[in-house]
Parts: C-alpha cells; sequence; structure tokens
C-alpha cells in the first residue's frame, strides 16, 4: 500500500513569491493533516480535515496561508507571498479517522531566500 | 504550555533496552500520550499510544505512571535502526497531536 505522497520534495522560492505544496493521502483515510516542522523543533498542526471540512485551522496563518482539500481526497497547501520565517518542512499525515494513528509523509522542504 | 518534557538526548548501545522517560504532568484525563519518532529526512513515525494502562506493541512497550503525571517508552533491545529523535506528545480524543521538542536517541554499535 502506498502511503502518503508529497511534492515537491525541496523548493526554494524568493520572499514574495507564492508557493503550493500539495499531499495525498493514504485511500480511504478520511482525516488530512498539514504540519509545519521547524528546524531542531517538533512538527506543529496547521490544519485538520475531516474529508472536505477544515475542522481545526486555528494555528494557520489566515492571512498568507490557505488550504483546500477538494473531493476530500488531495489537498493543498499555499502561502501567498512566503517571508523569510515561512522557510521549514511542511508535513502532510492521513489517518482513517480522527484520533487514529497518523501516517506522514516525507515533507517539502521549502527554503525562502 | 500543554506540551510535554523530555531529555534533549540519550544514548545506547545496541541490543541493550532503552527507557525514555516523559513528563506530562498537565495531562488531562482524555489525552492520550502518544509516542513518535523521526529518522532524519522523513515524516514522524508512529510507534505507541495509551492512556492509561500500559500498553505492548511489536515495537515497543508504553509504561504509564499511575498519576499519569509521566510515561516511560522501552525499547527492549535496541538496534541502529533505532536511532532517531523521539517525540513525547499529547493527543485529543480527536487526533491533536502537541509535539514538543523530542529526545534525541543515539544507538552505539
Amino acid at each position: 500500500e502506498a502511503g502518503v505522497v508529497q511534492s515537491p520534495r525541496y523548493k526554494i522560492i524568493e520572499k514574495k513569491q507564492p508557493v503550493a505544496f500539495w499531499c495525498n493521502p493514504i485511500s480511504g483515510h478520511n482525516t488530512l493533516y498539514w504540519y509545519r516542522q521547524n528546524l531542531g523543533q517538533g512538527p506543529e498542526l496547521l490544519i485538520r480535515y475531516e474529508n472536505e471540512e477544515a475542522v481545526d485551522d486555528s494555528q494557520l496563518p489566515k492571512d498568507r496561508f490557505s488550504a483546500e482539500r477538494l473531493k476530500g481526497v488531495d489537498s493543498t497547501l499555499k502561502i501567498q507571498p512566503a517571508e523569510l520565517g515561512d522557510s521549514a518542512v511542511y508535513l502532510c499525515a492521513s489517518s482513517p479517522e480522527s484520533g487514529e494513528e497518523q501516517y506522514f509523509g516525507p515533507g517539502t522542504r521549502l527554503t525562502v531566500t | 504550555d500543554a506540551k510535554t518534557t523530555q531529555p534533549n538526548s540519550m544514548e545506547s548501545n545496541e541490543e541493550e533496552p532503552v527507557h525514555l522517560p516523559c513528563n506530562h504532568s498537565t495531562i488531562s484525563g482524555t489525552d492520550y500520550i502518544h509516542w513518535y519518532r523521526q529518522l532524519p529526512s522523513q515524516g514522524p513515525e508512529y510507534v505507541i499510544h495509551g492512556l492509561t494502562s500500559n500498553v505492548n506493541n511489536r515495537m515497543a512497550s508504553l509504561a504509564i505512571a499511575e498519576d499519569r503525571k509521566s510515561s516511560t517508552l522501552i525499547l527492549h533491545r535496541a538496534t541502529l535502526r533505532d536511532a532517531a529523535v523521539y517525540y513525547c506528545i499529547r493527543g485529543t480524543s480527536y487526533g491533536k497531536l502537541t509535539f514538543g521538542q523530542g529526545t534525541i536517541l543515539t544507538v552505539h554499535p
């Protein structure tokens, strides 16, 4: 069974540019999570989806970050415009239902110059 | 703060048991204790979780203190592949995980 797929794996952009990350969760997993992991820190939840609905986006900086999960499968996380402080690894995870074991993708390493 | 407290680093020798401690003195009665580990350039990987009782699975054991203010992850025989950052995490019943900084485990051959 394929795991959580993320692309791209690496992205380098200049500040003020837009960037988007894509996530394909494990088939059949209803819950999808986006995390941000700064260097030397643990991941921090940005947003949690149950099917198409964003049920927890309290930690998402809504002035520049947006996310969507159309049809309750794939998801896209966007940053516009990017700032230097956005440099981090962006992780996507999925679970069959909320509260169950989370399966993480390899992450997208974003560098903003 | 709802995060847990763990030592920054620990070392072990291959094939010896490893006990990774965690303090979570402010944990609520309904929060679970999760352990995930993360290898370099990979996403975190689930290890084990529990609520009140000790738990065992193929990867590890989780010993939870009776007052739930602390817990210990036990790797029965460490291998080189167990070298990773181990996160002790509070998790709500609906799956919100609050990661701390984790413990860097080094395993010596």
